[in-house]
């Protein structure tokens, strides 16, 4: 069976870095495309950063890029999201997924709240 | 970017009648592989999406077959035959031809 379990959420300040974790079982997050999308208290979703199962290549969604850094660890069968320089408008439940071209395995998500 | 657009933005609908939701993208969501990257997602309340349909029209895994997706190129509808109860929430299709990928802005499925 498929899980993916989030973890590293929290509040923090404006301007400060956060690293969230998701923890898979099921399959081999190296093998496989995984994917960050994010969702605002009562917003829609927004695709956030994915990496390649093959190549290993990142990508990032304009209002990421050059503050969050997409990784994984084959050792822990986990992936990350390194977020720095956080923003008020980075406020969302961040929520791993299993896939690229379409998402098939979601975590259930957890709460960053950036803030003073 | 590619951009998704839904309508309606909310469907109230009879339990036992059918739904309909139309996504229309700005562009071709044809890859260059030949496959079209179009899918479907519910979100009920409280939980996180969960995938329905992917490439315009195969079910996932567990789905039940009173869901189905069809279309191509920029036009993509999912239809829901009979509504119940379970299926309230917000649905979201999705591109994965093109990065970075986007979603529509949601339907929100209630029952009247």
């Amino acid at each position: 069976e498929v899980q993916l379990l989030e973890s590293g959420g929290g509040l923090v300040q404006p301007g400060g870095s956060l690293r969230l974790s998701c923890a898979a079982s099921g399959f081999t997050v190296i093998n496989s495309p995984m994917t960050w999308v994010r969702q605002a208290a009562g917003k829609g979703l927004e695709w956030v950063s994915a990496i390649s199962g093959t190549t290993g290549g990142t990508y990032y969604a304009d209002s990421v890029k050059g503050r969050f850094t997409i990784s994984r660890d084959s050792s822990k069968n986990t992936l990350y999201l390194q977020m720095n320089s956080l923003r008020a408008d980075d406020t969302a439940i961040y929520f791993c997924a299993e896939g690229g071209s379409w998402l098939e395995y979601w975590g259930q998500g957890i709460l960053v709240t950036v803030s003073s | 970017d590619i951009v998704l657009t839904q309508t309606p933005l909310s469907s109230p609908v009879t339990l036992g009648q059918p739904a309909s939701i139309s996504c229309r993208s700005s562009q071709s969501l044809v890859h260059s592989n030949g496959n079209t990257y179009l899918s479907w997602l519910q979100q009920r309340p409280g939980q996180p999406p969960r995938l329905l349909i992917y490439e315009i029209s195969n079910r996932f895994s567990g789905v039940p077959d009173r869901f189905s997706g069809s279309g191509a190129g920029t036009d993509f509808t999912l239809k829901i035959s009979r509504v119940e109860a379970e299926d309230v929430g917000v649905y979201y299709c999705m591109q994965g031809a093109q990065f970075p990928r986007t979603f529509g802005q949601g339907t929100k499925l209630e029952i009247k």
